[in-house]
């Protein structure tokens, strides 16, 4: 079964810093693109980010560029978000995500339960 | 304002069929790439919901169908049932903004 368990949230003050987490299980994590999609307090979700599967491919939202950093370990079957400059902005729950292959391909096939990101004084 | 629109909010009676409306542009749908829908029920995390613009996940039921045409696709649910309250998300590829997008989700109420 595939699991996805997203930890690292929590409140933070604005410039401030965090380090999210996604645990993969149940699948060849390496073999597969995760991202990062995020959704702030009663709004839709925005996909923050990616890395491929051998983390040679890198992808950010004009939103977080410059700003987050994606990278993934896969002897420990997880992804990572390093979250710099923080602002009132990127408070949001944040979702790891797992893009599909073949059919499934550009789809995000399976989501963790999400990890909530408050910035504020 | 998102790249793909979708209405904020459609509702419907019970045993009722409601569709959904996602409109993007030549750079998204209309380049030929796939739409996606996802469910997000209240207080969980989204869930796929149909892909390749109409394929529906193992464990979806057949009410649930989508259609692309040209730069637009519709997820339409027939025989509503008060289980399918929630908000749905379309999304695609855009080749220009080299991007995953995401519609601003529609909030469907089963009335």
């Amino acid at each position: 079964e595939v699991q996805l368990v997203e930890s690292g949230g929590g409140l933070v003050q604005p410039g401030g810093s965090l380090r999210l987490s996604c645990a993969a299980s149940g699948f060849t994590f390496s073999s597969y693109w995760m991202h990062w999609v995020r959704q702030a307090p009663g709004k839709g979700l925005v996909w923050v980010s990616r890395i491929k599967g051998d983390g040679s491919s890198l992808k950010y939202a004009d939103s977080v560029k410059g700003r987050f950093t994606i990278s993934r370990d896969n002897a420990r079957n997880t992804v990572y978000m390093q979250m710099d400059s923080l602002g009132a902005e990127d408070t949001a729950v944040y979702y790891c995500a797992r893009e599909g292959s073949g059919s499934f391909t550009k789809t995000h096939d399976f989501w963790g339960h999400g990890t909530l990101v408050t910035v504020s004084s | 304002q998102s790249v793909l629109t979708q209405p904020p909010s459609v509702s419907g009676a019970p045993g009722q069929r409601v569709t959904i409306s996602c409109t993007g542009s030549s750079s998204n749908i209309g380049a030929g790439f796939a739409v996606n829908w996802y469910q997000q029920l209240p207080g969980t995390a989204p869930k796929l919901l149909m892909y390749g613009n109409s394929n529906r996940p193992s464990g979806v039921p057949d009410r649930f169908s989508g259609s692309k045409s040209g730069t637009s696709a519709s997820l339409a649910i027939t025989g509503l049932q008060a289980e399918d309250e929630a908000d749905y998300y379309c999304q695609s590829f855009d080749s220009s903004l080299s991007d995953y997008l995401f519609g601003g989700g529609t909030k469907l109420t089963v009335l």
